[in-house]
């Protein structure tokens, strides 16, 4: 079944509204990355968390590591075209087989 | 410092044909994944690999699919007997380590099944 449950779907903003996404895991997670897909790109690592209640900035990027290490989220300030594409989570959970569970991530469109 | 190489970059093949995809990883990664992703949807793990050993399958059919990575050469998915339910984006991934390290996506090969 899912692993790693990733909301909302879809996000359609005006640009300079904020965004967020958000990522829950059924277990703890060792770390979490996340990354970002443009259209018809590949995806891209933004970052990762490791500690509990760790939160990370990139400009206007701002994600955040729950403190029970099974959810996370990444808020985007004065969203801008540029942000277009998919966001997903991904967590690892800490065992030697190195796999990453992936969210289905959040796909989403900015309008001018 | 090249990336994660992936080829073809675009595949198209008749339903019962064979189609090979290739992967070769960064310079000094030798772990390789496989991905499939549909259109509108996130990325479905296939497949785990380590020089010459399959770490985890889990994710990939039984039939019709296997995947190898030899101690020389690129990672190789191969589909036999591809129906139109295979079109996809196939991308790989590597990394330098196994947990905790992050994934270095390639541009994706894309499936076309006729």
């Amino acid at each position: 079944g899912q692993q790693v449950m990733q909301i909302p779907q879809y996000q359609h903003v005006q640009e300079g509204e904020d965004f967020t996404t958000y990522c829950n895991s059924s277990t703890t997670l060792s770390n979490i990355q996340w990354y970002k897909q443009r259209p018809g790109g590949h995806p891209v690592f933004l970052i990762q968390l490791v500690k509990s209640g760790e939160v990370k900035k990139q400009k206007r990027l701002t994600f955040q590591f729950g403190e029970a290490k099974k959810n996370s989220s990444l808020h985007i300030t004065a969203t801008q075209t540029t942000d277009v594409g998919t966001y997903f989570c991904a967590g690892d959970r800490g065992s030697t087989l190195g796999r990453l569970y992936f969210g289905r991530g959040t796909q989403l469109t900015v309008w001018p | 410092n090249a990336g994660v190489m992936q080829n073809p970059r675009h595949l198209v093949r008749r339903r019962g044909q064979e189609a090979r995809l290739r992967c070769s990883p960064m310079k000094g990664h030798s772990h390789v994944y496989w991905y499939r992703q549909l259109p509108e949807e996130g990325l479905k793990f296939m497949v785990y690999l380590q020089k010459e050993n399959i770490i985890d399958e889990s994710g990939m059919p039984k039939e019709r699919f296997s995947a190898e990575f030899p101690k020389e050469g690129p990672s190789i998915l191969r589909i036999q007997q591809v129906v139109r339910g295979d079109s996809a984006a196939y991308f790989c991934a590597s990394s330098q380590d196994a947990s905790g390290n992050e994934q270095f996506f390639g541009p994706g090969t894309r499936l076309t099944v006729l």
